[in-house]
This record gives C-alpha cells, structure tokens and sequence, in this order.
C-alpha cells in the first residue's frame, strides 16, 4: 500500500516551453502532498506544500509564478514549469502525507531543458 | 523544523556490518526519527523509524541513544544493491498538521566487492 506514481518519469523540452509533472497517489487519498527538487549530488530542496483544494505554499526563494502547483483532487497533484530554462533542468520529487502522517515518496520525474 | 548531521559518505565491506551514524540534538520529546535510502535516479524509500526503542524490521536495525539526540541504522550485512544515499530525518507524532521533511545531505553509501 502508499504507493505514488509520478508521470512522466523523464522529460525533454526546449528552452522557454512549460512542462508538466503530474503526482498521484495510487491508493490513497493524500490532503497534503510535497514537491521536491534535487540537483545532482545534493540532497532533497522541499519546494512547495501542496494542500487539497488550496493554494501550495511554497519555500522561500521559489518563485511560485515560475513554480505553478495545483492539487484539485485528493489523489493528484501538478507541478508545471513554466517558461523552462536549462537551470531548472533537475531531479523533480513528489511525495503524498498518508493518513499516518507519514510521507510517501514519488519514483521521481527527470526534467532535461535544452 | 529539527535537523539532523550524518557523514557525507561511508565505505563498507560486501557481507560486513554497517553503522550509519546520525545526529538530532535539538530532537524534541515528540520527533519519530525515520531513515529513509534513495538508490539512484530514484525516489527516496522507507527503512525504518522509532521514537525511543530500539527497531528491527527485515531492512535494518535503529539503535536509538537513550538521550534520543543521536541514532544509528545498522545494516547487518551490507550487499551491493545497499549502495545508496540514507538520510535520518525527524518527524512529529501526530496525523494532522503539515509536517516538513528537512534532508540533510545524507550519508552515501559505498559497498566495496
């Protein structure tokens, strides 16, 4: 059981295109869910809370206009990049809260932007 | 929201023991201290966590200090495929409340043949 997807696994875009990485939980319903960034070598940067029906709140010095979360069911989460630069090519985690408080963690999604 | 220290890295013998230190100092009476590993190009996994007792389960072991401001995951006989990066973090008791995952920079894992 807690298992959460992520999709797609790994991405390719051009510079200045918008790309979209979905996070479900498969069988569970998740009122929070968290997305992560991780840049090669380092550790897990928590990016932004994402809550069921709300706006995501978001850790300092992440641009939420760049950053766009959007959470509208209990299973599903979004995260689009909007106007993608080859900085923000990085190793895209989400995690979903299950009901024992606990995180459950997302394969990951591969953003490449060229 | 409490942070925790590990080593940057480690080295193990293939089939040998493994301990994998971690600090939380500023631990509160409440934090469950979980360790989770993350292989590469992957998300991170679930080992195990306590809150004050020692823990077995088939992955590991958690050797928890009794001041509870340090623990140490235990491998008992590290394989290749245990290579990876494991990060101890803190979490409150509790199910409601949004609860912040803080990872520090891990331990990386090297398993020698």
């Amino acid at each position: 059981g807690a298992v959460v997807s992520q999709h797609p696994s790994w991405v390719i875009c051009k510079s200045g295109t918008s790309v979209k990485i979905e996070c479900r939980s498969l069988d569970f319903q998740a009122t929070t869910m968290f997305w992560y960034r991780q840049f090669p070598k380092q550790s897990l940067m928590l990016m932004a809370t994402s809550n069921e029906g709300s706006k995501a709140t978001y850790e300092q010095g992440v641009e939420k206009d760049k950053f766009l979360i959007n959470h509208a069911s209990l299973t599903l989460s979004t995260l689009t990049v909007t106007s993608a630069h080859p900085e923000d090519s990085s190793f895209y985690i989400c995690s979903a809260k299950g009901t024992s408080g606990w995180q459950y963690f997302g394969p990951g999604t591969r953003l490449t932007v060229t | 929201d409490a942070k925790t220290t590990q080593p940057n890295s480690m080295e193990s013998n293939e089939e040998e023991p493994v301990h994998l230190p971690c600090n939380h100092s500023t631990i509160s009476g409440t934090d469950y201290i979980h360790w989770y590993r993350q292989l590469p190009s992957q998300g991170p996994e679930y080992v195990i966590h306590g809150l004050t007792s020692n823990v077995n389960n088939r992955m590991a072991s958690l050797a928890i200090a009794e001041d509870r401001k340090s623990s140490t995951l235990i491998l008992h006989r590290a394989t290749l495929r245990d290579a990876a990066v494991y990060y101890c973090i803190l979490r409150p008791a509790g199910t409601s409340g949004t609860y912040k995952y803080i990872f520090g920079t891990g331990t990386r894992l090297k398993v020698l043949a």
